[in-house]
């Protein structure tokens, strides 16, 4: 079962704007990450915030936590056509009841207009 | 460092076959999971192996298997392959494993492309 899910599912930005993704989860987690993937390629790894953590800074990435709603969101300044793919947010719940691996939200499709 | 491999990129299989899927980690990490990405169900969580055990296993039927070896590659193996399983497979490797892995950065792979007919 998915345990995030990311809101928007698309959002399409002109180039400079500021674009911001918000991801929703159900149970405790220990820490919640944040991946990006260009058209069919593997993910990478952008940032990880910890539960005891509110926010936490990358470069133009901004990331917030909110452990009382169970949501966090993602903020990318600047935004450049580079940034362009898909957005997801991953937890460490065990929504199985066990060390399932990440579960993956379905991503928000970022497409940045020149 | 180089990074996760994943061979073969692209793979056509028919139904009822079965494949292997290869994944070389990063040099010196030691923990190997496998994701499937498919656009109905997203990515889910396959297995993940540390030190060439088993440490987790998603919500797959027993056909979905996988072993690693004492380099650390890992290989998945799919039996009787159905129209369902086509999805891009995707292999991350960290340098801690078990519950450990889920508290750390995942390093993909650009994953293995399996379109079965």
């Amino acid at each position: 079962s998915q345990q995030g899910e990311e809101d928007p599912q698309a959002l399409s930005i002109q180039e400079g704007e500021n674009a911001t993704m918000n991801c929703s989860y159900k149970t405790s987690i220990n820490n919640l990450q944040w991946y990006r993937q260009n058209s069919g390629r593997g993910l990478v790894h952008l940032i990880l915030i910890r539960s005891n953590e509110r926010e936490k800074h990358s470069g133009r990435l901004r990331v917030t936590l909110d452990t009382s709603k169970k949501s966090s969101s993602l903020l990318i300044t600047a935004s450049r056509a580079a940034d362009t793919a898909s957005y997801f947010c991953a937890t460490d719940g065990w929504v199985g009841g066990g060390a399932d691996g990440l579960t993956f939200g379905k991503g928000t499709h970022l497409i940045i207009q020149p | 460092k180089a990074g996760v491999t994943q061979t073969p990129r692209y793979l056509i299989k028919t139904r009822g076959q079965q494949v292997t899927l290869s994944c070389s980690p990063i040099s010196g990490h030691r923990s190997v999971s496998w994701y499937q990405q498919t656009p109905g169900q997203g990515l889910q969580f396959l297995f993940e192996y540390f030190s060439e055990t088993q440490r987790n296993k998603g919500n797959f039927p027993g056909r979905f298997s996988g072993r690693q070896f004492s380099n650390s590659r890992s290989e998945m193996n799919v039996s009787t392959l159905e129209l369902g399983d086509s999805a891009l497979y995707l292999c991350a490797s960290s340098s801690i494993g078990g519950i450990g892995a889920n508290n750390s950065p995942l390093h993909f792979g650009n994953g293995t492309r399996l379109t079965v007919t």
